[in-house]
């Protein structure tokens, strides 16, 4: 069974800092990887995919992430904070379960502080 | 371009009263349909899904069922809500490619809560 696991359920760093969000993943294909972002009572925005070619992808607001197989994970990593990026952060994998079009398995979420 | 919405977007229902939440895509045609349930503080929790008209699969046991009457419509529904049931419940839509699901695209979320 596929699963994903997000290190820290909350993050802080100080505006203008890096931004480092870790994931990992277990799956028994290669998987399709993603990150998807929550402000408050809205739904979830795609930040960025995974799917295959290229490890590193870059997504929306500045944010990438690189595809480790070896390592199996999918860190979201952004140069510069700003506090607009004070938000939840999911990653999510997909892999070929049952045949059916079952949903994507989420990790629980990391809460990004951004301090100013 | 697609778009999904979801109403009604709060909700505050006593216990035992029944539910209906409901959701739409417009712009695409036979998509996968999810509904996730979000408590909080936690993450989502996939209560449905559904890869056409009439089919649906539950992910979980629960007081909940999930209709798809029409290509793009999914609904939620309750007959005699519970405390535990109080959440934001997301919808979302999503394409399949191969043997894989693609990104999932969600709606902006019903808040149910149950007194």
């Amino acid at each position: 069974a596929q699963s994903v696991t997000q290190l820290g359920s909350h993050v802080s760093v100080s505006e203008g800092a890096l931004v480092l969000l870790r994931c990992n993943y277990s799956s028994s294909v290669p998987p399709y990887l993603f990150w998807y972002v929550q402000y408050p009572n809205q739904g979830l925005q795609l930040l960025l995919k995974y799917t295959t070619g290229a490890t590193l992808v870059k997504g929306i607001n500045g944010f990438e992430a690189e595809f480790k197989k070896s390592e199996t994970s999918f860190h979201l990593t952004k140069p510069s904070a700003h506090m607009s990026d004070a938000a939840e952060y999911f990653c999510a994998v997909s892999d070929w379960r049952r045949g059916g079009a079952d949903g994507l398995t989420f990790g629980k979420g990391t809460h990004l502080i951004i301090q100013p | 371009s697609q778009t999904i919405h979801q109403w009604p977007a709060t909700l505050v229902q006593p216990v035992g009263s029944p539910l209906s939440l409901e959701c739409t895509v417009e712009g695409t045609s036979n998509p996968n349909l999810y509904w996730y349930r979000q408590a909080a503080g936690r993450g989502l929790q996939l209560l449905f899904y559904s890869v056409g008209i009439g089919q649906i699969s539950s992910e979980v046991p629960q007081n909940l069922s999930a209709s798809r009457p029409q290509d793009r419509q999914f609904i939620l529904s309750s007959k005699k809500l519970l405390l535990s049931d109080s959440g934001f419940y997301l919808c979302a839509w999503s394409t399949t490619s191969g043997r894989f699901i693609n990104e999932q695209f969600f709606g902006p979320g019903t808040r149910l809560t149950v007194l």
